[in-house]
């Protein structure tokens, strides 16, 4: 069955340090893609990060990059240069197999950054 | 654009007491979905559809219904509201592509309180 672990609940940081969220997975799928999505405080899912199995490259959205390691079945997101404003919670989530698109999700690590 | 909105955004029910969450896309998305967040749980998945007129159970369906009568709404029904479905209601939508990055779009949820 598909899984998905965050083992963090919580981590600090410090402004302009980075940091690493992990996430670890389990699927049988061959073909299968993670996702990162943030949640301040005000309580909206913002996505921020996607890698799909089969891409060659890690993914980099701005300060946002993806740890993908295949072997180990980890998808540790990476901010670099934190923000007062990254701090929220954090989901690492893969969509089930099928043609659904169901995702399901990591409990989260709540990030804090602190100036 | 409005991309997914949920009404309403707070709730205040009595065990017993009947509601529907409604939830409308403007994205033209096949895929929807109704996800509870509980504190510690992550994102669990109650019901979604796949497509306008058809709907299926998710990972915890018991005390919901759905509806998904025109292909821009969602709609999620508590017929006899209990405590344990106090919780943070997301909504959320995908395009029917399968496969690579098939982020999900999320409503700004709907905080609902079973006395």
């Amino acid at each position: 069955a598909q899984k998905i672990t965050q083992t963090q609940p919580g981590m600090f940081v410090q402004e302009k340090e980075a940091v690493t969220l992990d996430c670890t997975y389990d699927t049988s799928d061959p073909s299968y893609g993670l996702f990162w999505y943030k949640q301040p405080s005000s309580g909206e899912m913002i996505f921020l990060i996607y890698q799909g199995s089969y891409d060659q490259q890690n993914a980099t959205e701005g300060r946002y990059s993806l740890n993908f390691q295949k072997a180990r079945k980890s998808a540790n997101l990476v901010i670099s240069a934190s923000q007062l404003g990254d701090s929220a919670m954090y989901f690492c989530a893969m969509p089930l197999p099928g043609a659904t698109n169901k995702l399901i999700f990591g409990t989260g690590t709540l990030l804090a950054v602190q100036p | 654009n409005a991309g997914v909105t949920q009404t309403p955004k707070f709730r205040v029910l009595k065990t017993g007491q009947s509601m529907t969450l409604l939830c409308a896309q403007d994205m033209n998305h096949e895929y929807m979905y109704w996800y509870r967040q509980d504190p510690g749980m992550g994102l669990r998945l109650i019901h979604y559809s796949v497509g306008e007129g058809t709907t299926a159970k998710g990972e915890v369906p018991d005390g919901y219904n759905v509806s998904r009568l025109k292909k821009q709404n969602f709609l999620l029904g508590l017929e006899s509201a209990a405590p344990s479905q106090t919780s943070v209601y997301f909504c959320a939508s995908t395009y029917a592509r399968t496969g690579g990055n098939t982020e999900a779009f999320f409503g700004q949820g709907t905080r609902l309180t079973v006395v």
